[in-house]
């Protein structure tokens, strides 16, 4: 079975500091994807990123960026100069071939970014 | 493009009561899900449809049932509420056309239950 783990619970920050969200996953399949939400308080999930099983490549989106290990089962998110407005939940999440889609998420890490 | 709508935003129910949670989809989605989130047991999956019939279940009692509707909109339905249900319920939607899709999610439905 599918399992994501966060094993950071939360992190605190001062503004323009960097700051690494960790994502270690399990799966049998050879066939996957990776995902990462930000959950404001708010509450909406708001997608991030989607990576599959097969592109290994890291990507860069601004002050954010990921790193895919599939050799440590890993997908950790790096923001580079955190803001206050980063403050949020993070959630890696993981989808199976053959799952529709359905994702398993992780515990999810609070982000405190203080000024 | 509008994104994933969701009716209504907050309920406050007592046990035993039934509840009824709607969830519009993004345009030309097919596929919508439903998640619980609680501080306990974090995100969880509950059911997925897809042109009106249900693809994928979590693993949640018989109580929590849905449908989906020939326009994609979908509901879901919680019957005879226990305390436990209190929750953020979460639609999101998909094109529905493969697997690993990036779905997008609602702002979701808190439900708190006395």
């Amino acid at each position: 079975a599918q399992k994501v783990t966060q094993a950071q619970t939360e992190i605190s920050v001062v503004e323009k500091e960097d700051v690494t969200l960790d994502c270690v996953y399990e799966t049998r399949d050879t066939t996957y994807y990776l995902f990462w939400y930000k959950q404001p308080p708010s509450g909406e999930l708001v997608f991030l990123i989607r990576r599959n099983s097969f592109d290994e490549q890291n990507e860069i989106s601004g002050r954010y960026s990921w790193n895919f290990q599939k050799s440590t089962s890993s997908f950790n998110f790096t923001i580079t100069a955190s803001q206050v407005v980063d403050s949020a939940v993070y959630f890696c999440a993981l989808s199976e071939a053959g799952g529709y889609s359905t994702l398993t998420f992780g515990k999810g890490t609070m982000l405190l970014v203080s000024p | 493009k509008a994104g994933v709508t969701q009716t209504p935003r907050y309920l406050i129910k007592t046990r035993g009561q039934q509840v009824t949670l709607s969830c519009s989809p993004i345009s030309g989605h097919r596929s919508v899900s439903w998640y619980q989130q609680t501080p306990g047991q974090g995100l969880q999956f509950l059911f997925e449809y897809f042109s009106e019939t249900q693809r994928n279940k979590g693993n949640f009692p018989g109580r929590f049932s849905g449908r989906q509707f020939s326009n994609s909109r979908s509901e879901m339905n919680v019957s005879t509420l226990e305390l436990g249900d209190s929750a953020l319920y979460l639609c999101a939607s998909s094109l529905g056309s493969g697997d690993g899709e990036t779905q997008y999610f609602g702002p979701g439905t808190r439900l708190l239950v006395l």
